[in-house]
């Protein structure tokens, strides 16, 4: 089992839909990213949270570390929204660790 | 700034060939990375470099090799290079590992025939 599960896989909306896609995480974590990634191009860093919620124009990122959770959520969603979402954690596992798990990502198309 | 640049964007090599791929960050960050990332599989990590001078091995380090040659540039080469390396190579930076943002180059997409 993946550490790292994301929800849905694929997500199709309309133009001005609100959005949200799941991240679960099964290890202690003292970190996690949410990062963006257009088809065929590079990878962006949306969020990295390890508590609580932070926003970002039409994006928000909430975590539950107890229940092993985070969202992220668009508002107002748009074309330009269409791109893959990853949640990558940071196992809490000391000092030594500097690496990120991540998930398999969310293919997400927003239909004008 | 540039943030992380990467060399090739893309490159095709036949099987048995070597090659490697530059890296090069200007955010003054310590920790360096090499991921793949290959169809259905999220990013798996190559090789990192926690800190100038260090690097380590991560889930798939087979067939790569890394050098950390200064504290901008990480170097990922491939010394006999086999089909399975067909992939999208991702190099990225943060300042201390897992616990900062992490800026990402824009990838190599290499085939390997």
């Amino acid at each position: 089992k993946n550490e790292v599960e994301q929800s849905p896989q694929n997500l199709t909306a309309q133009e001005g839909e609100f959005i949200t896609i799941n991240c679960s995480y099964s290890v202690g974590i003292s970190a996690l990213h949410w990062l963006q990634q257009h088809p065929g191009g590079g990878i962006v860093s949306l969020f990295m949270l390890s508590s609580g919620k932070k926003k970002h124009g039409r994006l928000i990122a909430t975590i539950n570390i107890q229940e092993k959770h985070s969202s992220l959520h668009i508002t107002a969603s748009h074309p330009r929204d269409s791109a893959v979402y990853i949640c990558a954690v940071r196992a809490d596992s000391g000092g030594s660790n500097y690496k990120l798990t991540f998930g398999k990502g969310t293919l997400l198309t927003v239909n004008p | 700034n540039a943030g992380v640049t990467q060399t090739p964007k893309f490159q095709v090599l036949k099987t048995g060939q070597s090659m490697t791929l530059q890296c090069a960050q200007d955010m003054n960050h310590n920790s360096m990375y090499w991921y793949r990332q290959d169809p259905g599989m999220g990013l798996r990590l190559i090789y990192y470099s926690a800190s100038e001078g260090t690097t380590d091995k991560g889930e798939v380090p087979n067939g790569y090799n890394v050098s950390r040659l200064n504290k901008r540039e990480f170097s990922l080469r491939l010394e006999s290079a086999a089909p399975s390396q067909t992939s999208v190579y991702f190099c990225a930076s943060s300042e201390q590992g897992g616990r900062t943002e992490a800026f990402f180059g824009q990838g190599t997409r290499l085939t390997v025939v």
